[in-house]
């Protein structure tokens, strides 16, 4: 379900632990997605991308798995960090001319010591 | 590495009273954007701009807003008479491309309305 106002799902992971970020998106006609970071009092900074013709992206710490079947995007983390606590958003083009993306309501991920 | 920048950080205004927000773009982008977040929620679509003109816009952008790139680096939100609810992050985005490229964002105007 979608959370509204401060309510945000809240992961808490130990440093140096996998982290899964999940998030379920709402257009089947959607092709193309994004994982966001935002940091308290900063704009949403990009992480990694996929496009619906790929299910699985790697990038730098970072996997995206998306399974168009379900509607459901993830990303994992690797060895997670402190540096990594953030909320952290999925966000869907659901297509028009120009880019017109749907973000999710947000996970807040802590990281412990 | 290049930014989105936006100005001001936080901007205080009356109620009634209109507010233009600025935003720089990154250089060679030629796609922008407006998003809105209020205090909590999540981020929400306002108005993509490409070419001198408005590509598409949300329910939110009504005749309230406009947008505006009045030179070759800035790019403005408008909004007219202004509402208690309208107090919000503001963000501004640019992206290189409109066919399914990352979304580059600036840290926000904060704006408050009394």
């Amino acid at each position: 379900g979608e959370s509204v106002g401060l309510h945000l799902p809240t992961l808490s992971v130990q440093e140096g632990d996998n982290s899964i970020i999940n998030c379920a998106y709402s257009n089947s006609a959607s092709d193309y997605f994004i994982w966001y970071k935002q940091e308290s009092g900063k704009g949403p900074q990009f992480i990694i991308d996929i496009r619906s013709n790929m299910d699985k992206r790697q990038g730098q710490r970072v996997t995206v798995l998306l399974n168009k079947t379900v509607k459901h995007l993830s990303l994992q983390i690797a060895a997670t960090q402190p540096g990594d606590s953030a909320v952290y958003f999925c966000a869907e083009n659901i297509g028009g001319y120009g880019q017109n993306f749907v973000f999710g309501p947000g996970t807040r991920l802590s990281v412990l010591p | 590495e290049p930014e989105v920048t936006q100005t001001p950080s936080h901007q205080v205004t009356q109620m009634g009273q209109e507010v233009i927000l600025r935003c720089v773009p990154i250089s060679n982008h030629l796609y922008f954007y407006w998003y809105r977040q209020i205090l909590g929620q999540k981020v929400e679509f306002l108005v993509s701009f490409y070419n001198n003109e408005i590509s598409e816009k949300s329910e939110i952008f009504d005749d309230q807003f406009s947008v505006e790139r009045p030179d070759g680096s800035n790019f403005t939100l408008k909004i007219r008479s202004t509402k208690l609810e309208d107090s919000a992050m503001y963000f501004c985005a640019s992206s290189e491309t409109g066919d399914n490229q990352p979304q580059h964002f600036g840290d926000g105007t904060r704006l408050s309305i009394l």
